[in-house]
Parts: structure tokens; C-alpha cells; sequence
């Protein structure tokens, strides 16, 4: 199967600092990859589409100059989260799809303090 | 919009037994696909099992199978001879193609946590 890697798996943070995370798509070309955020004992909740070669869509609700994205090549996207607060801290993951299957990273743990 | 409703927050069985997680959907499109994820402690999500929309038949995955009744929008997971490796989240999601077969984004139920006991 296609495999997605995240990085970094954690992260700790001091308020106001940004934080860039990365997922890619390892063997195969993305050319739509999917960012949730799942806070804990929840579910996970779409924040963006992230498009390569254009903007990111983002869900309601989510701002996106918090939460940049960039989706520059075929196998990676980023996600930065630009000053961040407490309130930010949470799981993010991200997913590609291949051969009509979603393949998700080990997800990324974000710590604000 | 479609939504993902699981019922059950938590549930427990006995290692060897059989379980049934249950989730219902509500959508208007009828072509789509459904799937049930497994987030063991580790938080790395596993595709356990998917069915299109359009097949009738049930799909299987070992000891995973599903009960999928499309005019009724369910689609209940079967884990038969239930191992401590289960002991998980389980999230029903639902997903409408974009385009040309590809993945749209996951819409996800609220989960279930499943506990086996020895």
C-alpha cells in the first residue's frame, strides 16, 4: 500500500512561535492531500484541502492566516501554524488519497505552552 | 451536508466473542463510499473496511464484515473472534467522490472505543 509520512510526531512550542508541519506522499503523487485536526477523546475534524499548485480550501470556521498551507509539489504539503496559543495544542493529521483510498501520516502532536 | 452518527461510545466484549459497532449516515447523494477506521492508542489510523455505495453486497475483511442497508443509511462493523489487538477508536466516516473516482475528504462519526478483554 501507498504509505504518508508526517513530520515532526510532536512537537512543544512557547506561545507566539510558529510551527511548520509536513506530510508526504512517499510513493506516489498527491495531488489533493486533506488536513483534520482531532482534539482529544474527538473525532477528527476536516480543516483544509490542501490543492497542489493552488490555494488550499479551507472548512468554516478555520482561519487560514493561522493556518497556512502550502502545497508546492506532487508529494508534499505543509501546514504552519503561525502564532501560536494554548488553545492550538492538538493532534493534526493528514491524508492522500491513492487508488481511491485514504492513506494517513502517524499524525503530528502539538503542544503550545 | 452529510453527517456520521455513532451511538455507542464506548463499548466492551469478551476475547473470542463477537461484536457489532453500530453508525448511521445521512446524505442525499447516492453514490459514495463508506468506510470504518481503527485509531489503536499509537493514533495512526487503519483503514479495517470499505464498501461502495453501489454495491449491494456486504463487504468482508476476515474477521471484519459489514451490514450495510442503503434505503436505511446504516452501516454497522461485525468483529467476529474479537482479539485483544481490537482494543481501539473505531470511526465510521463517509466520503463522496470528487471527481474521476477520487477521494473527497472523510466526513467522521464521533467514534466509538471498543475494549476487549481477556
Amino acid at each position: 500500500g501507498a504509505v504518508v509520512s508526517q513530520h515532526p510526531s510532536w512537537v512543544i512550542c512557547k506561545s507566539g512561535t510558529s510551527v511548520k508541519i509536513e506530510c508526504r506522499s512517499l510513493d506516489f503523487q498527491a495531488t489533493t492531500m486533506f488536513w483534520y485536526r482531532q482534539f482529544p477523546k474527538q473525532s477528527l475534524m476536516l480543516m483544509a484541502t490542501s490543492n497542489e499548485g493552488s490555494k488550499a480550501t479551507y472548512e468554516q470556521g478555520v482561519e487560514k492566516d493561522k493556518f497556512l498551507i502550502n502545497h508546492a509539489s506532487l508529494t508534499l504539503s505543509t501546514l504552519t501554524v503561525t502564532s501560536a496559543h494554548p488553545e492550538d495544542s492538538s493532534f493534526y493529521i493528514c491524508s492522500a488519497d491513492w487508488d481511491t483510498e485514504a492513506f494517513f501520516g502517524q499524525g503530528t502532536r502539538l503542544t503550545v505552552v | 451536508a452529510q453527517t456520521v452518527t455513532q451511538s455507542q461510545p464506548e463499548m466492551s466484549v469478551q476475547e473470542a466473542e463477537t461484536v457489532t459497532l453500530s453508525c448511521t449516515y445521512d446524505t442525499s447523494e447516492s453514490n459514495y463510499y463508506l468506510f470504518w477506521y481503527k485509531q489503536p492508542p499509537s493514533r495512526q489510523m487503519i483503514l479495517v473496511i470499505r464498501q461502495e455505495a453501489y454495491k449491494q453486497q456486504n463487504a468482508t475483511e476476515n474477521r471484519f464484515s459489514v451490514n450495510f442497508q442503503k434505503a436505511a443509511k446504516s452501516f454497522s462493523l461485525k468483529i467476529s473472534d474479537s482479539q485483544l489487538g481490537d482494543t481501539a477508536m473505531y470511526f465510521c466516516a463517509f466520503m463522496k467522490p470528487i471527481y474521476g473516482g477520487s477521494q473527497g475528504n472523510l466526513i467522521f462519526g464521533k467514534g466509538t472505543k471498543l475494549s476487549v478483554k481477556p
